[in-house]
């Protein structure tokens, strides 16, 4: 199975601010990526697929970069609903597994 | 509506069995994929399975291999998951999903998750 590694695990940043999150998998997946973001008690929601295609309606503050093994998702300009937790998962190979997940937080 | 609803969780004994169910509404149900995704409170999510429209498995975590068992009833808009030889480590919140796709000029489908349930919770002790 192809796992999934996230970097930094959680994270603190201001409104304003601008962020990346890091996404390593243990074999190449292409560009079979999606990125989720999840508030508490809510489910996910999809933010970009494909690597870097955002999905219908999500701010283009959002964005996302990468093939093969590394991905990197960023966040300009953060807004007080962006602070969650961001999940990547890969959809290149069954199981489509995901990443251990990264909280940003408020500073 | 586009909705999905879990229900079926509850407690049970290591070893016991549940079947979770998915009811889907809004739209037609045999045109995707579904998964099980399942998150322990405090904690990531983790893929559990996944079946194609027509009932071909898209595959099973390995922590769940030849335990859980994911299909669906394409007539009554209807998802489950059939889980035995359940553990503690099985406890967590389980979410239905909807596998939407989208096909690039030049090759490559591309799967992804739209559509989510509320979860229905399982706990195994």
């Amino acid at each position: 199975d192809i796992q999934m590694t996230q970097s930094p695990s959680s994270l603190s940043a201001s409104v304003g601010d601008r962020v990346t999150i890091n996404c390593r998998a243990s074999q190449t997946v292409t560009n079979y990526l999606n990125w989720y973001q999840q508030h508490p008690g809510k489910a996910p929601k999809l933010l970009i697929y494909a690597a870097s295609t955002l999905h219908s309606g999500v701010p283009s503050r959002f964005s996302g970069s990468g093939s093969g093994t590394d991905f990197t998702l960023t966040i300009t300009n953060l807004q007080p609903e962006d602070f969650a937790t961001y999940y990547c998962q890969q959809s290149y190979r069954a199981p489509r597994s995901f990443g251990q997940g990264t909280k940003l937080e408020i500073k | 509506e586009v909705q999905l609803v879990e229900s079926g969780g509850g407690m049970v004994r290591p070893g016991g069995s549940l079947r979770l169910s998915c009811a889907a509404s809004g739209f037609t149900f045999d045109d995707y994929g579904m998964a099980w995704v399942r998150q322990v409170p405090g904690r990531g999510l983790e893929w559990v399975a996944g079946i194609h429209w027509n009932g071909g498995s898209t595959g099973d975590a390995d922590s769940v291999k030849g335990r859980f068992t994911i299909s669906r009833d394409n007539v009554k808009n209807l998802l489950y998951l059939q889980m035995n030889g359940l553990r503690v480590e099985d406890t967590a919140l389980y979410y239905c999903a909807r596998v939407d796709y989208y096909d690039f000029l030049g090759g490559g489908r591309f799967y992804y998750m739209v559509v989510w349930g509320k979860g229905t919770t399982v706990a195994v002790s």
